[in-house]
């Protein structure tokens, strides 16, 4: 079973800054079968990017994702307030689904 | 527009049972896989576990297989999970989520339900 881990565990930044959440996996993940999600509290969570580096549909342009192989990335470019919520990396295209444990996006 | 209302939830003493319910619309429900996801309080997300359209396939995290079944019913557009032998570690909120173009890429989820398991 693929383990991702997700770093850091806490962003604090302020609106308008870019930040960068990393997802590291324990073996290479097939076709870039990588999803970041999107929650925030009392919500269930939103699909942002799929394929790594795809933005579901409705998704704003300042949500980027990147990586391959054991190393992806979630960038968001400029961070608007709406944007503070927890991070999910989620490892797909098998029977089951593995997700990361999360990265929080807080206000600094 | 998708929607997915999970419902069912409730407080259940330890060995105790429970039967989860996901009523779908806005879409073919026949056709796509469904799962549950769940997150215990303060916690992160957990796959638990998926059905193919046709209930053909059926997959459950190891933490709860033996225990939990899921199934479904497409004329009613109803998926379901029935719990058996609750544990305390299994209180957490319930989601439903349809998979999208990919096995486990789920695009669509419902608000959940909340389990507690607790004497």
């Amino acid at each position: 079973e693929i383990v991702l881990t997700q770093s850091p565990g806490t962003l604090s930044l302020s609106p308008g800054e870019r930040a960068t959440l990393s997802c590291r996996a324990s073996q290479s993940v097939s076709s870039s079968y990588l999803a970041w999600y999107q929650q925030k509290p009392g919500q269930a969570p939103r699909l942002l990017i799929y394929g790594a580096s795809s933005r579901a549909t409705g998704i704003p342009d300042r949500f980027s994702g990147s990586g391959s192989g054991t190393d992806f990335t979630l960038t968001i470019s400029r961070l608007e307030p709406e944007d503070f919520a927890v991070y999910y990396c989620q490892q797909y295209g098998s029977s089951t689904g593995t997700f990361g444990q999360g990265t929080k996006v807080e206000i600094k | 527009e998708v929607q997915l209302v999970e419902s069912g939830g409730g407080l259940v003493k330890p060995g105790g049972s429970l039967r989860l319910s996901c009523a779908a619309s806005g879409f073919t429900f026949s056709s796509y896989s469904m799962n549950w996801v769940r997150q215990a309080p303060g916690k992160g997300l957990e796959w638990v576990s998926s059905i193919s359209s046709s209930s053909s396939y059926i997959y459950y995290a190891d933490s709860v297989k033996g225990r939990f079944t899921i199934s479904r019913d497409n004329a009613k557009n109803s998926l379901y999970l029935q719990m058996n032998s609750l544990r305390a570690e299994d209180t957490a909120v319930y989601y439903c989520a349809r998979d999208a173009q990919y096995p486990r890429l789920f695009d669509y989820w419902g608000q959940g339900t909340l389990v507690t398991v607790s004497s």
